[in-house]
């Protein structure tokens, strides 16, 4: 069983916001990390630490933390953000990383 | 820019052993986290080992007795091996490089995995 909880799914109407939850202990020590997966691509890393976000990543998507829950927001929500969207950072040991079981986000 | 780019068998039989490399082109070796991840069809990812700059490996404990990760820095390359293979190991192999950095202010640390091969998709079946 996965350390980091997600929902399976969530939907959002085209052009709506969207919050992406991520639960887990190994939260209150490392700023989750989040990946959109398209089918047949590989993961691509969208947020990561504080509220950062690569080069090239749309500023529509946002990161936030609180206690033992990460979030990824994703503030207009348009058609080419439908993907499987996960969360990742080490488990409350350290030793290695975890994920959560992926959220599958239907834009509407 | 920095790519991974990875090679390996993609059909293999039962108690065979999967070999996989994965090559670092376009930045630096060292520093970072060498990390594999897997996705079996239709589910989530798993994370399977890594190794770290100085060379040490850790495992995913579920798959800590088959598994072992090697890197070669002369070559800017890392393998990973599975051996005793079964068709649960059938999925999506990823290489990836990962960092971990500490924010000494806050006390927070923080793990991404920012470059990703392309995947080499294993099947394992007789």
């Amino acid at each position: 069983s996965s350390e980091l909880t997600q929902d399976p799914a969530v939907s959002v109407a085209l052009g709506q916001t969207v919050r992406i939850t991520c639960q887990g202990d190994s939260l209150r020590t490392y700023y989750a990390s989040w990946y959109q997966q398209k089918p047949g691509q590989a993961p691509v890393l969208v947020i990561f630490g504080v509220n950062q976000r690569p080069s090239g990543i749309p500023d529509r998507f946002s990161g936030s933390s609180s206690g033992n829950t990460a979030s990824l927001t994703v503030t207009g929500a348009q058609a080419e953000d439908e993907a499987d969207y996960y969360c990742n950072s080490r488990d409350t040991s350290g030793e290695h990383p975890v994920f959560g079981g992926g959220t599958r986000l239907t834009v509407l | 820019q920095v790519q991974l780019q990875q090679w390996g068998a993609g059909l293999l039989k039962p108690s065979e052993t999967l070999s996989l490399t994965c090559a670092v082109y376009g930045g630096s070796f060292s520093r970072y986290y060498w990390t594999w991840v897997r996705q079996p069809p239709g589910r989530g990812l798993e994370w399977i080992g890594e190794i770290n700059p100085s060379g040490g490996t850790t495992y995913n404990p579920s798959l800590k007795s088959r598994v072992s990760i090697s890197a070669d820095t002369s070559k800017n390359q890392f393998s990973l091996k599975l051996t005793s293979l079964t068709a649960a190991d059938t999925a999506v192999y990823y290489c990836a490089r990962a960092t971990i950095t500490t924010i000494a202010v806050v006390g927070y640390k923080y793990y991404y995995m920012d470059v990703w091969g392309k995947g080499t998709t294993v099947t394992v079946s007789s």
